[in-house]
């Protein structure tokens, strides 16, 4: 995940634009890579996955790029909403292994209305 | 279906006072989570369960204990706690079908230590 202090890395955006979140994941191993859009004071909500053997899946307004080679993983929101304004949080598994997700950080996203 | 329920949302708490924090999930997940989460920080997983009666140890598990004597239920205990304890915590759950796997998270116990 990200490697940042005390603050969050923020990406302050115009709404209606596209926004993209980017996560530089740790373990090279890693095949299964998640999403999750966490609200003020709330719990972690799951966005979208991924498996390694894709580089790209969409949902609905979103969706995950992985570039392997460089182990990074992003997450494109179009359309960028008021309601998207949250903290993004990736996470990466081994998915035969033995071990938890691992958490990145999170970035705010901020929506400039 | 609530998902995945937390008891209590608020607790203020004395050093060296104990407490245990409820999680509660009606998904029949298998494998359920405690996480803390400090400002600025990500999620630290505390300790984590893959079945009823086993527990294991994640990141920080230092002050902290927990039980799954039931399959719905994870409790996480804190028996002497310390203003460094003060957090959010979160509790999950998944359902192991595939192994560690998206996980689905409940809504958060604050809890302060003077």
């Amino acid at each position: 995940g990200e490697s940042v202090g005390l603050h969050l890395p923020t990406l302050s955006v115009q709404e209606g634009d596209n926004s993209i979140i980017n996560c530089a994941y740790s373990n090279s191993a890693s095949d299964y890579f998640i999403w999750y859009k966490q609200e003020s004071g709330k719990g972690p909500q799951f966005i979208i996955d991924i498996r390694s053997n894709m580089d790209k899946r969409q949902g609905q307004r979103v969706t995950v790029l992985l570039n392997k080679t460089v182990k990074h993983l992003s997450l494109q929101i179009a359309a960028t909403q008021p309601g998207d304004s949250a903290v993004y949080f990736c996470a990466e598994n081994i998915r035969s292994g033995n071990t938890p997700l691992v958490f990145g950080k999170g970035t705010r996203l901020s929506v400039i209305a | 279906n609530a998902g995945v329920t937390q008891t209590p949302k608020f607790r203020v708490l004395k050093t060296g006072q104990s407490m245990t924090l409820l999680c509660a999930q009606d998904m029949n997940h298998e494998y359920m989570y405690w996480y803390r989460q400090d400002p600025g920080m990500g999620l630290r997983l505390i300790h984590y369960s893959v079945g009823e009666g086993t527990t294991a140890k994640g990141e920080v598990p230092d002050g902290y204990n927990v039980s799954r004597l039931k399959k719905q239920n994870f409790l996480l205990g804190l028996e002497s706690a310390a203003p460094s304890q003060t957090s959010v915590y979160f509790c999950a759950s998944s359902s192991g079908l595939a192994g560690f796997e998206t996980q689905y998270f409940g809504p958060g116990t604050r809890l302060l230590v003077l």
